[in-house]
């Protein structure tokens, strides 16, 4: 398996919702990100799991949290979003760091309401 | 840390004609630069990317170029076609930070017509 995978493809939810996003890969890459990406714009980051670990939080809201299960699962759990968060959701893995190539997945787009 | 700039923001070609895109970065210890081609409601997908120790790489008809000491890389797309259409990111490593990040441009809007 050679890709990235995200689910869901689209969500929408209301400002009182609790929802996840889920990213899995199976490359054995052991560095996987979130990234937001709203229109027009470059991805921008949000999280790094670097082995497991939560490795960096680039200063992201804390109705945003991160969990990573395992090394192939990333999760991204949501809660009391606003309608500015609404924005296509990406994940990505790197064989590890130090200048690897980032592999993304589809991307979830999230419509907050 | 490290800042990406990318020019220009749009360009329209017409079909078979090149296109260039031009960035520059500001962190020198940068080793890493990839470029991401993303089509309208896809994925960013690595398309190719040069490290330090080279300066120039090509795959059929893309090509990239990079300056070190100017701090400089480009695309160059030949013969380009209709399906080269999209939006186009160049991105270098940030070396100040201790897990793998790197910095994306703003990204140019390509348009071939056809």
């Amino acid at each position: 398996d050679t890709e990235v995978t995200q689910t869901p493809k689209h969500l929408v939810m209301g400002m009182t919702n609790k929802k996840s996003l889920k990213c899995e890969q199976h490359m054995g890459h052991r560095a996987m990100y979130w990234y937001k990406q709203k229109a027009k714009k470059p991805p921008e980051l949000m999280f790094v799991y670097s082995y497991e670990k939560l490795s960096i939080n680039e200063s992201v809201p804390s109705r945003f949290s991160p969990e990573c299960p395992n090394s192939s699962l990333l999760n991204l759990h949501l809660h009391a979003l606003q309608p500015e968060d609404s924005a296509l959701y990406l994940c990505a893995s790197s064989l590890s760091y130090g200048g690897e190539t980032q592999y993304f997945g589809p991307g979830t787009r999230l419509l907050v309401l | 840390g490290e800042n990406v700039e990318q020019h220009p923001s749009t360009l329209s070609v017409q079909e078979g004609d090149s296109a260039v895109i031009k960035c520059t970065y500001s962190d020198s210890a940068s080793n890493y630069f990839p470029w991401y081609k993303q089509e309208l409601g896809k994925r960013p997908q690595l398309i190719i990317d040069i490290r330090s120790n080279v300066g120039e790489k090509k795959d059929q008809r893309i090509a990239v170029t990079l300056n070190k000491t100017a701090k400089h890389f480009s695309l160059h797309i030949t013969e380009t076609q209709p399906e080269d259409s999209a939006v186009y990111f160049c991105a270098a490593d940030d070396t100040k930070t201790s897990y793998d990040k790197v910095i994306f441009g703003p990204g140019t809007s390509l348009s071939v017509i056809p």
